[in-house]
């Protein structure tokens, strides 16, 4: 079956412009992950929605970052004002739920560049 | 937060030859995953292994909860073997949001 998509791969921005990063999960799992890898800070947790849950925001580094999940399936996570330290590739994993024997499944990610 | 720790950072091995990446971690967790990442970014899931041991052909790996440590085994190592190797752990009460170690930087030569 179809894995975890995401959506631009690339995106190259001017610092101060708002982005929007989409992630579509795997048919049928209600956990969805945010996560972002950069150079200076290795691979770390943003945000996870699990089901009709109240978001878990508790690593998003600023209030200009912000994740929606709409209808259960896909998340958008948009970046406002970006700046040059937001460049990184971001990352959604989603998981059938988020309890015991859970394994999260990645997607390819989306590369960010703030020029 | 938790902690994770591998080692080694890197490593560089001849093909056909054998390693042993480890991963330790500094409270207990009942989730804990091996990944590769590939030269395109990709992580592929290597094991899903919260505690004993699994195999998958020439990979094995091995989590001893209780002392907080895991290992992947690649035995007869190829070059399509290269590219970074990370543990994470998650703990399914705190929603299984999962802590990532600095990963392990494998080259295999030919």
């Amino acid at each position: 079956g179809a894995g975890v998509s995401q959506s631009p791969s690339n995106k190259v921005t001017e610092k101060g412009k708002d982005v929007e990063l989409r992630c579509d999960p795997i048919s049928g799992h209600t956990a969805l992950y945010w996560y972002r890898q950069s150079l200076g800070q290795g691979l770390e947790f943003l945000i996870y929605f699990q089901g009709n849950s109240a978001p878990d925001k508790s690593g998003l580094p600023s209030d200009r970052f912000s994740a929606e999940r709409t209808g259960g399936s896909v998340s958008t996570l948009t970046i406002q004002r970006t700046q040059q330290e937001d460049s990184a590739v971001y990352l959604c994993a989603s998981s059938l739920n988020s309890g015991p024997y859970n394994e999260q499944f990645f997607g390819p990610g989306t590369r960010l560049t703030v020029l | 937060g938790i902690q994770v720790e591998q080692s080694p950072p890197d490593l560089i091995l001849q093909e056909g030859a054998n390693s042993t990446l480890r991963c330790n971690f500094s409270d207990s967790v009942n989730n804990l995953q091996w990944f590769h990442q590939n030269p395109w970014g990709q992580l592929i899931n290597l094991f899903y292994i919260p505690s004993g041991t699994k195999q998958n052909g020439r990979l094995s790996a091995t989590t001893v909860a209780t002392e907080r440590y895991s290992l992947l085994y690649i035995s007869s190592s190829q070059t399509t073997d290269s590219g970074v190797y990370f543990c994470a752990v998650g703990n399914w009460e705190y929603g299984n949001k999962l802590v990532f170690g600095a990963g392990t930087i494998l080259r295999v030569k030919s």
